[in-house]
């Protein structure tokens, strides 16, 4: 029962124009979502992350959005740059002290130049 | 100065054989926690702990057996390896508290089991 789903396996989107990607969940109670970035070879790195309680986090160039009715999130990325290719994943946690996230299966972003 | 540190970077093994994962982290965090990303890229929890204190246990055969000498080690070991184990193991680390989930993952530990 996958509880967060990126159901795009990958996105190509051309340098300076806006990637979207996009992350559903099915799980009520998670009240925080958090977007980390992966290289090769490397661990996930944080992006950046909202609670349930706003619709729209602002970090620089990485926006994410939260549609709590439609169990939704997106994150947008305005300009892309090729150094933003990577795999994206969105996490998702129902709050309390554990710190328990659970995770999708990433979006491989490519940004050509 | 690496934060969150993972040894070895590779590791492959053969069926049956007992191995072990090292993870340390310099952030000063109370949070550690063991992930599992098989092949179909999904990064799953296997295990935290907090302070020492194991908090979280998914279900993960016995074979798995963390161990937190203090607060700043989370070794993972593995008896009687199985092909199924081969996956890229996380560490990662965060400091505890109520509305702060940001983790810090290590590199990563690749296990191949022939």
């Amino acid at each position: 029962d996958q509880q967060v789903k990126q159901n795009s396996p990958s996105l190509s989107v051309q340098e300076g124009r806006i990637s979207i990607l996009n992350c559903d969940y099915t799980n009520s109670m998670f009240d925080y979502f958090l977007w980390y970035k992966k290289y090769p070879a490397e661990g996930p790195t944080f992006l950046i992350s909202i609670s349930s309680i706003k619709d729209k986090n602002e970090d620089g160039r990485f926006t994410v959005f939260l549609n709590k009715s439609a169990k939704h999130l997106s994150l947008h990325i305005v300009p892309s740059q090729p150094g933003d290719s990577a795999v994206y994943f969105c996490a998702a946690t129902g709050g309390g002290n554990t710190g328990k996230l659970i995770f999708g299966q990433g979006t491989t972003l490519q940004v050509k130049p | 100065d690496t934060a969150v540190s993972q040894t070895p970077k590779y590791l492959v093994t053969q069926m049956g054989n007992d191995k072990s994962i090292k993870c340390e982290q310099n952030l000063g965090h109370d949070t550690m926690y063991w992930y599992k990303q098989d092949s179909k890229k999904f990064l799953k929890i296997m295990f935290s702990y907090n302070n020492k204190e194991l908090i979280i246990n998914e279900t993960v055969p016995n074979r798995f057996s963390p161990k937190s000498p203090d607060k700043a080690h989370l070794n993972l070991h593995i008896n009687s390896l199985e092909l199924g184990d081969s996956a890229v193991y996380f560490c990662a680390s965060s400091l505890a508290g109520l509305s702060n989930y940001e983790q810090y993952f290590g590199p990563g530990t690749r296990l191949t089991v022939t």
